[in-house]
């Protein structure tokens, strides 16, 4: 079955401190891709980053980058120097191969995170 | 303006009526899908559709209907609310698939649905 999951309900961070908030999927498909979108207070979803299952090397955006180790199933968010505009919930996503064709996406419970000033 | 909009933004209406949440987008977009999120459970797929005679089942559909009456519009229907639909109601689009198949979908502002 395919799965995402995010062991992590709730983190702190201290203002300008990196933090990593943790995914790991679960996937028979050999070509997938994961997402992360981040849901600010005023509960719009926000795109953040994307990597792909072939992609050789680890995605990075900015202040964004995704710690992807396949072998481990694991594609963990890095966020750093957080600023408090970072405050949020964070949602790790996956398309797998299966539902590569409608673009369909499997979405994790969620990380809630605060930036402490 | 927003690429993906959504009507209306709240609504709290009583058990046993009918519902419509409207979606509409000017990103040319062919795919548009809704989605429901719960505390704790994160989004989960109601309907998708690739195109206008195109219309598909996510994993709770159950209670709930959809139109695509244009390229652009995309709207779900509630027939009979009841109070665990209570939720917020998210519209997204994406491209089509292609290439390396990073299309992300993007999301519309949301819908807060409150069935009393």
């Amino acid at each position: 079955a395919q799965k995402i999951t995010q062991t992590q309900p709730g983190m702190f961070v201290q203002e300008k401190e990196a933090v990593t908030l943790d995914c790991t999927y679960d996937t028979s498909d050999p070509s997938y891709g994961l997402f992360w979108y981040k849901q600010p207070s005023s509960g719009e979803m926000i795109f953040l980053i994307y990597q792909g299952s072939y992609d050789q090397q680890n995605a990075t955006e900015g202040r964004y980058s995704l710690n992807f180790q396949k072998a481990r199933k694991s594609a963990n968010l890095v966020i750093s120097a957080s600023q408090l505009g970072d405050s949020a919930m964070y949602f790790c996503a996956m398309r797998s191969g299966r539902s590569g064709a409608t673009n369909k996406l499997i979405f994790g419970t969620g990380t809630l995170l605060a930036v402490q000033p | 303006d927003a690429d993906v909009t959504q009507t209306p933004r709240n609504r709290i209406t009583k058990t046993g009526k009918r519902i419509m949440l409207e979606c509409s987008q000017t990103k040319g977009h062919d795919r548009m899908y809704w989605y429901r999120q719960d505390p704790g459970l994160g989004l989960r797929l109601i309907y998708y559709s690739f195109d206008v005679k195109d219309i598909n089942k996510g994993e709770i559909s159950d209670g709930y209907s959809v139109s695509r009456q244009a390229q652009a519009k995309f709207s779900l229907s509630l027939e009979s609310a009841i109070p665990n639909q209570t939720a917020l109601y998210f519209c997204a689009t994406s491209d089509s698939p292609q290439g390396t198949g990073n299309q992300p979908q993007h999301f519309g502002d949301g819908t807060r649905l409150s069935i009393l």
